[in-house]
């Protein structure tokens, strides 16, 4: 299957302070990505669409000013959780679409997720 | 109502058991249909499609009923490593089928040896 990496895998911060974590396909080119968060025992929730070259679209209840994307270019997307707070504290996933023209099942393989943890 | 429900277990089996999980979801307008399995502290990896005809990859089968909006999947001759959560995925499609996965929010299964 297709390769997504996910950097760091894991980081603590204090509160107040800004937080970046990089999302690469590494063996795909991904015009779509996703960015998710799981709370312990949670399901994993969908903040955002990042689409390369535009704007991500955010999902209702997801401060946009706050987890800031950028998907500069067809293998990397990035989120920044911008002023960190304890609630901030969760794994945060990303995810890549894979698919071709004329297909309508797309399927998305994971990044190993970035468990964050704001003291 | 969640957009998809799973029973969220735990399913206790012994090894070699067969186990079944089912799954449903709310919009008709579903277009693809997924299980992924998570382990614990892990990112969710995708298991196998979910194809209108049925479809079958070793011990794991899986089934969809467009009509009764439900999925399932069966397990076969369960082995300690197939322990995980099992989450049901949904793609709600559309006219601007961007790709957006709706998860269930898992079916744990314990297989004991």
């Amino acid at each position: 299957g297709a390769v997504v990496s996910q950097h760091p895998s894991w980081v603590i911060c204090k509160s107040g302070t800004s937080v970046k974590i990089e999302c690469r396909s590494l063996d795909f080119q991904a015009t779509t990505m996703f960015w998710y968060r799981q709370f312990p025992k949670q399901s994993l929730m969908l903040m955002a669409t990042s689409n390369e070259g535009s704007k991500a679209t955010y999902e209702q209840g997801v401060e946009k000013d706050k987890f800031l994307i950028n998907h500069a270019s067809l293998t990397l997307s990035t989120l920044t959780v911008t002023s960190a707070h304890p609630e901030d504290s969760s794994f945060y996933i990303c995810s890549a679409r894979v698919g071709t023209s004329g297909r309508t099942i797309y399927e998305q393989y994971f990044g190993p997720g970035t468990r964050l943890t704001v003291t | 109502r969640k957009e998809v429900e799973q029973d969220p277990g735990p399913f206790n089996v012994p090894e070699g058991a067969t186990v079944a999980f089912n799954c449903t979801y709310s919009n008709s307008a579903s277009q693809s249909f997924f299980w992924y399995r998570q382990d614990c502290r892990k990112e969710p990896k995708l298991l196998m499609s979910v194809y209108s005809s049925g479809n079958e990859d070793g011990r794991f089968t899986a089934q969809l009923n467009r009509a009764s909006q439900y999925i399932s999947l069966l397990i076969r001759d369960s082995k300690l490593s197939d322990s995980a959560t099992y989450l049901c995925v949904v793609n709600r499609g559309g006219s601007s089928n961007t790709g957006k996965l709706i998860f269930g929010q898992g079916t744990t299964l314990q297989v004991k040896p």
